[in-house]
């Protein structure tokens, strides 16, 4: 079983929907991050989560420690945010980040 | 503000052949690590740095070697190139794991 499970692994919205993708670990965790990776391959770094909530313009993401479970929301999406999104859980062990596999999201306009 | 740099972009290489993956950042990061992504598969730890003259292996280690003689600088080896080493390697740095990450553009490595 893997450690990081995301879903769904494939997602299609159409332009202007709000998109959730989720996660869910099996581990301790110090800190939970999420990145996104264009068709192009470059990474990119959205949010580092150890509790609560983080806000950046569109998106939002939400962390439930007790639950071991993170979300990641889209609000308004649009043909841009179409990447695949990767969830990474740092275990606490000196330098072990541990990932899902991904979600690819396409938004169609 | 250059960030991660990682060269070459792509490279084909013959079994049995060595090469060097460089990485380097302008951020003093003390945080230095590489990954492999392979399709169908999350992204997977080979090797990583805390600090200069401080490495330590990950999930992926075999066939692989690192140094860390500077803060800069985490090149990558690969000692004889083996075809199951055909992958897309990524290095990344941050102050450390509980704050943002930066990763290089990726390389694209073909061994045949």
């Amino acid at each position: 079983k893997n450690e990081v499970e995301q879903s769904p692994q494939n997602l299609t919205a159409q332009e202007g929907e709000f998109i959730t993708i989720n996660c869910s670990y099996s581990v301790g965790i110090s800190a939970l991050h999420w990145l996104q990776q264009h068709p192009g391959g470059g990474i990119v770094s959205l949010f580092m989560l150890s509790s609560g909530k983080k806000k950046h313009g569109r998106l939002i993401a939400t962390i439930n420690i007790q639950e071991k479970h993170s979300s990641l929301h889209i609000t308004a999406s649009h043909p841009r945010d179409s990447a695949v999104y990767i969830c990474a859980v740092h275990g606490g062990s000196q330098g072990n980040l541990i990932f899902g596999k991904g979600t690819k999201l396409s938004v169609k306009p | 503000n250059a960030g991660v740099t990682q060269t070459p972009k792509f490279q084909v290489l013959k079994t049995g052949q060595s090469m060097t993956l460089q990485c380097a950042q302008d951020m003093n990061h003390e945080y230095m690590s590489w990954y492999r992504q392979d399709p169908g598969m999350g992204l997977r730890l080979i090797h990583y740095s805390v600090g200069a003259g401080i490495t330590d292996q990950g999930e992926v280690p075999n066939g692989y070697n690192v140094s860390r003689s500077t803060t800069e600088d985490f090149p990558l080896r690969l000692l004889s190139a083996a075809p199951s080493q055909t992958s897309v390697y990524f290095c990344a740095s941050s102050p450390d794991l509980l704050n943002t990450i930066y990763f290089g553009e990726g390389s694209w490595l073909t061994v045949v």
